[in-house]
């Protein structure tokens, strides 16, 4: 099956930082990717929807100035998490689709801890 | 989007047959049925999923009723490394997906 990967796969920062994380697609060229949150015990909360060379949509309620998205090649979407803050601590997950694709595949994910 | 219902929990018998069921009464004839599993502290992973016809691969197996207000996800014979969180999830092509609670399997040795 396809292949996505996110770097780094955990990250401990301090509070006012900015923090970057990187999904690709390493055997398929994306034309659309996705960014999930996922807090203890829940389940998966889509963030925003990203496309190569547009800009992101953002689900009601997650703030597009903090959590900045950059799909910048058909194989690269980056979430960079602006001034981080001990709320923001959480795992965060990349998914990405292939143009026709009925699916999407996901990253293994990548576990933020803001101090 | 249209929703899904799943049982918060499961147990099987390692080794066993498991149906994972799913409902999905408001679903919509250019509604995907998805079937996605996440183990701990790891993104998800695709199952399986399917439009109108029983679907199978080697992880696992889609039946989907003839009225399609309703799927059953079968793994064949569970092990352990099959303890997992299920989600049941309904997409159109091209569309996001969006999680529900899914269904929390437990294997017993």
């Amino acid at each position: 099956g396809a292949v996505v990967s996110q770097h780094p796969s955990w990250v401990i920062c301090k509070s006012g930082t900015s923090v970057k994380i990187e999904c690709r697609s390493l055997d398929f060229q994306a034309t659309t990717m996705f960014w999930y949150r996922q807090f203890p015990k829940q389940s998966l909360m889509l963030m925003a929807t990203s496309n190569e060379g547009s800009k992101a949509t953002y689900e009601q309620g997650v703030e597009k100035d903090k959590f900045l998205i950059n799909h910048a090649s058909l194989t690269l979407s980056t979430l960079t998490v602006t001034s981080a803050h001990p709320e923001d601590s959480s795992f965060y997950i990349c998914s990405a689709r292939f143009p026709g694709a009925d699916t999407q595949y996901f990253g293994p994910g990548t576990r933020l801890t803001v101090l | 989007d249209a929703k899904t219902t799943q049982p918060n929990s499961m147990e099987s018998n390692e080794e066993e047959p498991v149906h994972l069921p799913c409902n999905h009464s408001t679903i919509s004839g250019t509604d995907y049925i998805h079937w996605y599993r996440q183990l701990p502290s790891q993104g998800p992973e695709y199952v399986i999923h399917g439009l109108t016809s029983n679907v199978n691969n080697r992880m696992a197996s889609l039946a989907i009723a003839e009225d399609r207000k309703s799927s059953t996800l079968i793994l064949h014979r569970a092990t352990l490394r099959d303890a997992a969180v299920y989600y049941c999830i309904l997409s159109k092509r091209d569309d996001k997906i969006i999680f529900g609670k899914g269904t929390r399997l437990h294997i017993l040795p």
